[in-house]
């Protein structure tokens, strides 16, 4: 079975930092782009952050201001997700999910967000 | 950056109703990768429609997608009790890949 696996979040006061892990399992990581996705409680689905299938080209969204990293090892199946300077808005459910570019061999395709993982909690509280 | 914007905010109907969801981009959406989305509480967003109008692996034929450019729809036909959810629709051709607020189909 194809699928996601977050871990990392939890409570971490304002100021602090926290690394969030994606593990997939079922599928070969190398070859897709990987993003990791939050949601404010109650809130809609806001995009963090895009890495292309080699690590080499990332994306941010402008209103982290350069506070978030995202990295893979695509050796460990693994999406990461390094988080600082955190603060009170950053709490969210974070969802890791496989979509924008897949590449095999010289072929490249454009594809939607189509595996998702559970989502990790990350609440910032002192 | 495309900003997405969905209506309504809520959609109140009858299960066996046709839900009609809209979602308008503020440019043209880069070779219509468009998708919507479904979420149910406490569940991860599960994708219905890639490309504007192609249904995902397992997505039932009530869920259709249709559109192009700025203009895009989400139509469900026959709402069945499992549909009641929140749809977002999304654009993936550039970055940011920005998500619309949502629509909440619930139930009359």
């Amino acid at each position: 079975e194809v699928q996601l696996v977050e871990s990392g979040g939890g409570l971490v006061k304002p100021g602090g930092s926290l690394r969030l892990s994606c593990l997939a399992s079922g599928y070969s990581l190398s070859g897709y782009s990987m993003n990791w996705v939050r949601q404010a409680p109650g809130k809609g689905l806001e995009w963090v952050s895009s890495i292309s299938s080699s690590g080499n080209y990332l994306y941010h969204a402008d209103s982290l201001k350069g506070r978030f990293t995202t990295s893979r090892d695509n050796a460990k199946n693994s999406l990461y997700l390094q988080m600082n300077s955190l603060r009170a808005e950053d709490t969210a459910v974070y969802y890791c999910a496989r979509g924008g570019l897949y590449c095999s061999g010289s072929s490249c395709n454009v594809i939607a967000f189509d595996i998702w993982g559970q989502g990790s909690m990350v609440t910032v509280s002192s | 950056e495309v900003v997405l914007t969905q209506s309504p905010g809520t959609l109140s109907l009858s299960p066996g109703e046709r839900a009609t969801l809209s979602c308008r981009a503020s440019q043209s959406v880069s070779s219509g990768y468009l998708a919507w989305y479904q979420q149910k509480p406490g569940q991860a967003p599960r994708l219905l429609i890639y490309d504007a109008s192609s249904r995902a692996t397992g997505i039932p034929d009530r869920f259709s997608g249709s559109g192009s450019e700025t203009d895009f729809t989400l139509t469900i036909n026959r709402l069945e009790p499992e549909d009641f959810a929140v749809y977002f629709c999304q654009q993936y051709g550039t970055s940011p890949k920005t998500f619309g607020q949502g629509t909440k189909v619930e139930i009359k």
